[in-house]
């Protein structure tokens, strides 16, 4: 299962665009890059899947450079609801999904 | 809404106690999951059934007790739980049990469980 390595906590502004970098050096061919978010006292949400290049939806986008050993979740203009943890999950073809601890985004005013 | 179901949303229990958690998933998915969340951990996966049967069993302690009677439902038995084992217990609902392409999980609100 491939670790996953994403800074603990990043700080924002309203407005702004927060961009979270995960590392999973040892990615498998065949695993894929998921992004959940969890508010507090809430199940996680799923935001966005990527294999390779980029993936845009409503909410969010992902970066996946060539080598895949990385990839990067934008959040454009973020606001106060936006603060939440996001989890980067390196995909397996087992049932053992890792969390890890996230990176706690917090949208200040 | 996500489609999956929890109740109670919150429970307090004393240690001697037997309760159980239900979860419910209108989805049609697969496979279903419990995990538990203690405050400031990571979210810690504790089963997984796959058409009804337990594939994935995390070295939980047997006062914690599964249950899949359909591809629908999903208990979670508890008795005689420890004061640690107070937190957030999650469902959660995918198609089919592996986390590859295309396959992402759907989580309930959450049971928050209080053991006094």
């Amino acid at each position: 299962l491939a670790k996953t390595t994403q800074p603990i906590s990043m700080d924002s502004y309203e407005g702004q665009e927060v961009n979270i970098t995960c590392s999973h050096n040892n990615i498998a061919t065949n695993d894929y890059i998921t992004w959940y978010q969890q508010f507090p006292s809430q199940g996680p949400r799923f935001i966005i899947q990527g294999y390779k290049t980029k993936v845009t939806n409503e909410v969010a986008s992902l970066f996946i450079p060539a080598d895949r050993k990385s990839s990067t979740l934008s959040l454009p203009r973020v606001s106060l609801s936006d603060t939440a943890v996001y989890y980067c999950l390196v995909g397996d073809a087992d049932y053992k999904l890792s969390f890890g601890a996230g990176t706690t985004v917090t949208v200040r005013a | 809404e996500t489609g999956v179901t929890q109740t109670p949303r919150h429970l307090v229990m004393g240690m001697t106690n037997k309760k159980s958690l239900k979860c419910e998933q209108h989805l049609g998915h697969n496979a279903m999951y419990w995990y538990k969340q203690s405050a400031k951990k990571p979210l810690e996966l504790m089963f997984v059934y796959s058409l009804e049967e337990r594939v994935e069993n995390n070295s939980v302690p047997s006062r914690f007790s599964p249950e899949c009677p359909n591809s629908s439902h999903l208990f979670l038995h508890l008795h005689t739980l420890q004061p640690e084992d107070s937190a957030l217990y999650l469902c959660a609902s995918s198609q089919a049990p592996y986390s590859g392409g295309g396959n992402e999980q759907y989580f309930g609100p959450g049971t928050r469980l209080t053991v006094t």
